[in-house]
């Protein structure tokens, strides 16, 4: 069955300093999407992607974060400078017009 | 998006038929029923869709209310692998529309 493949599966990084989360959707999707999961807490919407621009974003979403298709294939969630408060699972999803959600397995982010 | 109310946890014996409510009395003409899963800290798995009819796929069964105000999910036969949050959601039928995560169910099977 086809999934959506996320790497790392866990970083760690201090705070202030730039990460890259990264996802493979499903190869014939043109939806793409990030979540993210504070521990505890309900999933919770951050950007939907499609024809290589953002359709939506929440208000999580904001100018520390930004998404690239870089090639065919990858789907990146690029955080500036983290906080504490970014420590999170993050989570990318992919669709198609017709079918439910596929997600990938989470991109654990700790920062200190 | 529709709101729903299910049920903060249930609890369910092992081989046991699982239902789960879900009530969604403000639900759009065009919006449809969706249930996922979050077994621990894994991604949200999808089980099924509906929109007026009852549906049925190798997982779990949807009831859909003649009203569709409310809905049940059903798992013929529980295993320990179900425990996990289980999701109702409303949305419209559209790949680019987002899902809205409630706090779900959190259906514990017992052995």
């Amino acid at each position: 069955e086809p999934e959506v493949t996320q790497t790392p599966s866990h970083q760690v990084t201090q705070m202030g300093q730039e990460v890259i989360l990264r996802c493979v959707p499903i190869s014939n999707h043109l939806y793409f999407y990030w979540y993210r999961q504070i521990l505890g807490q309900k999933v919770e919407f951050l950007v939907s992607f499609y024809n290589n621009e953002i359709s939506e974003k929440s208000e999580i979403f904001d100018d520390q974060f930004s998404v690239e298709r870089p090639d065919g294939s990858n789907f990146t969630l690029k955080i500036r400078s983290t906080k504490l408060e970014d420590s999170a699972m993050y989570f990318c999803a992919s669709s198609d017009a017709s079918s439910g959600y596929t997600f990938g397995s989470g991109t654990r982010l700790t920062v200190v | 998006d529709a709101k729903t109310t299910q049920p903060t946890s249930m609890d369910c014996a092992e081989g046991r038929a699982a239902n789960l409510p879900c009530n969604h009395s403000t639900i759009s003409g065009n919006e449809y029923v969706y249930w996922y899963r979050q077994i621990h800290s894994q991604g949200p798995q999808y089980i099924i869709h509906g929109l007026k009819n009852n549906e049925t796929n190798e997982m779990a069964s949807l009831i859909i209310t003649e009203d569709r105000k409310s809905s049940t999910l059903i798992l013929p036969h529980a295993t320990l692998r179900d425990t996990a949050v289980y999701y109702c959601i409303v949305r419209v039928w559209s790949g680019a529309n987002n899902l809205f995560f409630g706090t779900g169910t959190r259906l514990t099977v017992i052995p």
